[in-house]
């Protein structure tokens, strides 16, 4: 099936530091979701990207549609220790349109 | 509103046993969900429900039975506990298949399997 590859796997920041993550697939998505998981709750959403190109900011955090449709990036701004968490990124397949999710990218934030 | 309720919270078992993970939803959703978390894999679709009466396999269907006798309601069934089915089981709902902003996730169930 579809396959979404997330990098870094995991980062260690100090506080205050911007934070970039990646998401790429062989595939076309149309739409692109990023998704922050907290120890022991379930992923909550945090930005849906519709159009190629588009360029979304929910806060401190700025996710962007590749143009070639192929990959999405997630930015955080000026981190602070409750970024610690699980990022992931997902889209649904394109029959059917179910969500595949991306292996995720876990943050770890110094203080 | 209680959103996505998940019980048990987690759950120990031996290989061969069976149990139902519960799943319920007061938001009138159509659609839910069941997937399951594994280190490094992100989340892999089990099975869903499109309304009442209505399920489909996901990417991971095998070892799992579902049901959807009502809106509500969408329990997971392992029939015969396997330690490859060690994760953990996230429920999730929403109006429609296509209603990727308005998802909600339930809190999860921990299980192992000995």
């Amino acid at each position: 099936g579809q396959q979404l590859n997330q990098s870094p796997q995991s980062m260690f920041i100090q506080e205050g530091e911007d934070v970039s993550m990646n998401c790429t697939s062989s595939s076309i998505f149309n739409t692109w979701l990023w998704y922050k998981q907290e120890p022991g709750e379930g992923p909550v959403l945090l930005i849906a990207l519709y159009k190629a190109g588009e360029l979304t900011s929910n806060g401190r955090l700025t996710a962007q549609f590749g143009i070639t449709r192929k990959d999405s990036f997630l930015n955080i701004s000026a981190s602070i220790p409750s970024d610690v968490g699980i990022y992931f990124c997902a889209g649904p397949h394109n029959a059917g349109n179910m969500l595949t999710f991306g292996g995720g990218t876990r943050l770890m934030v110094k203080p | 509103n209680a959103g996505v309720t998940q019980t048990p919270k987690f759950q120990v078992l031996k290989t061969g046993q069976s149990m139902t993970l519960q799943c319920a939803q007061d938001m009138n959703h159509e659609y839910m969900s069941w997937y399951r978390q594994d280190p490094g894999m992100g989340l892999r679709l089990i099975h869903y429900s499109v309304g009442a009466g209505i399920t489909d396999q996901g990417e991971v269907p095998n070892g799992y039975n579902v049901s959807r006798s009502t809106t509500e309601d969408f329990p997971l069934r392992l029939l015969s506990a396997a330690p490859s089915q060690t994760s953990v089981y996230f429920c999730a709902s929403s109006y429609q298949i296509t209603s990727y902003n308005e998802q909600f996730f339930g809190p999860g169930t921990r299980l192992t399997v000995l």
